[in-house]
């Protein structure tokens, strides 16, 4: 099975970083992807790790720790924009299917 | 030029009706999913589909029976609708099961209310 935790919610100021944390624990593990939904709106695509290490995007970086079942993404010069949540989801490859399971998203707003 | 597109984006309709939801893909993915997410926003896996094919069923009542008339396309239909039905539902499309790194991209959601 899979069990993933993230903050609920967060709040950062305009133009400052702020990191949100997922932990998992997963059967088969096989990639962790970011997503971001803003309210009312589908997920999209932010990032993916399968190795351990940092992926820098922009703005946006993710961190993979597999031994440590942690990733966390950083967002940099936060735009008021950024306010959404954000989700965690891992991969699980027991089946082959690439299902993705989801945390419960972190909400982030952005304050002035 | 919309790449996943669900129809209708907003469904009311009352307890024990039957319904549909459509979803199309213009990516030329092989891997088709259908989500469900919950008033609390948790994101959850109903099926996947690859090359028309079910792949997983997670745990869904059978009165959801998804159908794949080919790989661009994965319908769903609901019997017997309960108030617990009501949710946002996704789909989403990826490459494939072999380009597994690949992400997922998902429709805008179909937003079901049971009255």
């Amino acid at each position: 099975g899979q069990n993933i935790d993230q903050p609920t919610e967060m709040t950062a100021t305009e133009g400052a970083i702020v990191q949100i944390n997922c932990t998992y624990q997963t059967s088969g593990f096989n990639g962790l992807f970011w997503y971001q939904q803003h309210a009312g709106e589908a997920p999209t695509f932010l990032s993916y790790n399968v190795l351990d290490g940092l992926e820098e995007k922009g703005r946006f970086s993710s961190f993979l720790s597999r031994s440590k079942g942690y990733s966390y993404l950083l967002l940099k010069e936060l735009q008021m924009k950024d306010s959404a949540s954000y989700l965690c989801a891992v991969r699980e490859g027991e089946t082959g299917a690439n299902n993705l399971f989801f945390g419960t998203g972190t909400r982030l707003t952005v304050i002035p | 030029d919309t790449a996943v597109s669900q129809t209708p984006k907003y469904l009311v309709t009352q307890m024990g009706n039957d319904k549909s939801i459509k979803c199309e893909q213009n990516l030329g993915h092989d891997t088709m999913y259908w989500y469900k997410q919950d008033s609390k926003k948790f994101l959850k896996i109903m099926f996947s589909y690859n090359n028309k094919e079910l792949i997983i069923n997670e745990t869904v009542p059978n009165r959801f029976s998804p159908k794949s008339p080919d790989k661009a396309h994965l319908n769903l239909h609901i019997n017997s609708l309960e108030l617990g039905d009501s949710a946002v539902y996704f789909c989403a499309s990826s490459q494939g099961l072999q380009k597994a790194h690949q992400p997922q991209h998902f429709g805008d959601g179909t937003r079901l209310s049971i009255l």
